[in-house]
């Protein structure tokens, strides 16, 4: 079955320490995106990548990188930057189109201990 | 720019009440329109899209929302509340017309009372 893949789903982290989010897509989509999430808040946009080998920065990019090295995978390192890490991470995948209808993976939440 | 409002962070009903959740958008453009469902530790699953074709949208559920574009509004509605509705929903929106970023309301949570 086509989908995207969140690894792990829980993570815990000292402070200092980098960390990264694992994402893969098996639905041969051009875009993704790594989004955060905060109680209240709604989903912010972290990066986005619209081919391999380019992304851009989202709304709360500091602390954060990212590489698309291939099409399937968008892995997000967390950064000791980040000033609070504490989240619950969504990747999501869409085609390249107007009508962005996105599809998301399971989410990893990060505890920093 | 565009954003989206959702009016009310929490909205209870009773098992079999009407369903209405608010989503006010504003958009320089003409905008797409989503609303997205989230479950306890999940990831957000599409419940309908507006994407200029017909104004009422039905989506998965039974759930269908109408675009009035004289309101700047997209609200979500459910005839008939179902326990299983309990979860928290997204409206979304988007210019259309080219790739842009989604921007996501802060969300709705949806308690179910028996």
């Amino acid at each position: 079955d086509g989908g995207i893949t969140q690894s792990p789903k829980y993570l815990f982290r000292k402070e200092g320490q980098n960390v990264t989010l694992s994402c893969e897509q098996n639905l041969n989509h051009d875009a993704m995106y790594w989004y955060r999430q905060d109680p209240g808040q709604g989903l912010r946009l972290i990066y986005y990548s619209q081919i391999v080998n380019d992304f851009q920065k989202g709304d709360i990019a500091e602390g954060y990188s990212v590489s698309r090295e291939k099409k399937e995978s968008f892995p997000l390192t967390v950064t000791s930057a980040q000033k609070n890490p504490t989240a619950f991470y969504l990747c999501a995948s869409s085609i390249r189109s107007a009508a962005l209808e996105a599809f998301f993976g399971q989410g990893t939440r990060l505890t920093v201990v | 720019a565009q954003s989206v409002t959702q009016l009310g962070s929490h909205v209870s009903v009773s098992e079999g009440a009407l369903v209405l959740l608010r989503c006010n958008y504003s958009s320089s453009v003409p905008p797409y329109l989503f609303w997205y469902v989230q479950y306890p530790n999940q990831g957000l699953q599409l419940l309908l899209k507006y994407t200029s074709a017909a104004t009422l949208v039905k989506g998965i559920n039974g759930f269908e929302a109408e675009f009035k574009k004289s309101e700047t509004s997209f609200h979500l509605t459910k005839p008939s509340a179902h326990m299983s509705d309990a979860a928290e929903y997204f409206c979304a929106v988007t210019p259309s017309g080219g790739y842009q970023k989604v921007t996501f309301g802060i969300g709705t949570k949806l308690q179910v009372i028996p």
